[in-house]
């Protein structure tokens, strides 16, 4: 069975620095796509960013990029120039390669932006 | 606006109530999925539907009952429900046409009572 394992339940970053969010995971299969999540107060969740594992290239979304190391399963979350609005519940998640297939969510880190 | 549409978006009910959850979507995916999502645990599948065939009950009781009439609707009917029972309920849709991404609802938060 798949796992994805946080092991930060909380971070906090000051606005304009950049933050890491760790996400390791746990699989047999070869081809799986891997996926941030965030969760404001809202309740609303949002993608931030997908990766393929089959890419060897990072992928990157604005302020967002990832840091895909599979041989390690490992697949962190990098912030740029950290934004108020940033703030909120951040969900690393794992998905096979097939349609129907179910999303499998870490316990998530509860990011803060100080002022 | 992720264009996945649940209500109600809040919900109270006693335990000998019959309610249900309603999800609509208009993207033209063709998998849905309902999760819940407890205090200080991870999100859990409950359900998944693709092409309106029910693919995974993921050891749900069966006070919860999915619908799913057509690809663009799902329903989660409740029953006899228990006060552990509470939490955010989350609906989703994916299809491969947009790159296995998952797309949520911004949830029922239901409590039981």
């Amino acid at each position: 069975a798949q796992t994805v394992t946080q092991s930060q339940p909380e971070m906090s970053v000051q606005e304009a620095e950049t933050v890491t969010l760790s996400c390791t995971y746990d699989t047999s299969e070869s081809d799986y796509y891997l996926f941030w999540y965030k969760q404001p107060p809202s309740r609303q969740m949002i993608l931030v960013i997908r990766q393929e594992a089959y890419k060897q290239q990072n992928a990157t979304e604005n302020r967002f990029s990832v840091n895909f190391q599979k041989a390690a399963k490992s697949f962190s979350l990098k912030i740029s120039d950290s934004q108020l609005g940033d703030a909120a519940m951040y969900f690393c998640a794992y998905m096979r390669e097939t349609s129907g297939s179910r999303l499998t969510f870490g316990e998530g880190t509860q990011l803060t932006v100080n002022p | 606006e992720t264009g996945v549409t649940q209500t109600p978006r809040h919900l109270v009910m006693g335990m000998t109530n019959k309610k249900s959850l309603k999800c609509e979507q208009h993207l033209g995916h063709n998998a849905m999925y309902w999760y819940k999502q407890s205090a200080k645990k991870p999100l859990e599948l409950m359900f998944v539907y693709s092409l309106e065939e029910r693919v995974e009950n993921n050891s749900v009781p069966s006070r919860f009952s999915p619908e799913c009439p057509n690809s663009s609707h799902l329903f989660l009917h409740l029953h006899t429900l228990q006060p552990e029972d509470s939490a955010l309920y989350l609906c989703a849709s994916s299809h491969p046409g947009t790159g296995v991404k998952a797309f949520f609802g911004q949830g029922t938060r239901l409590t039981v009572v």
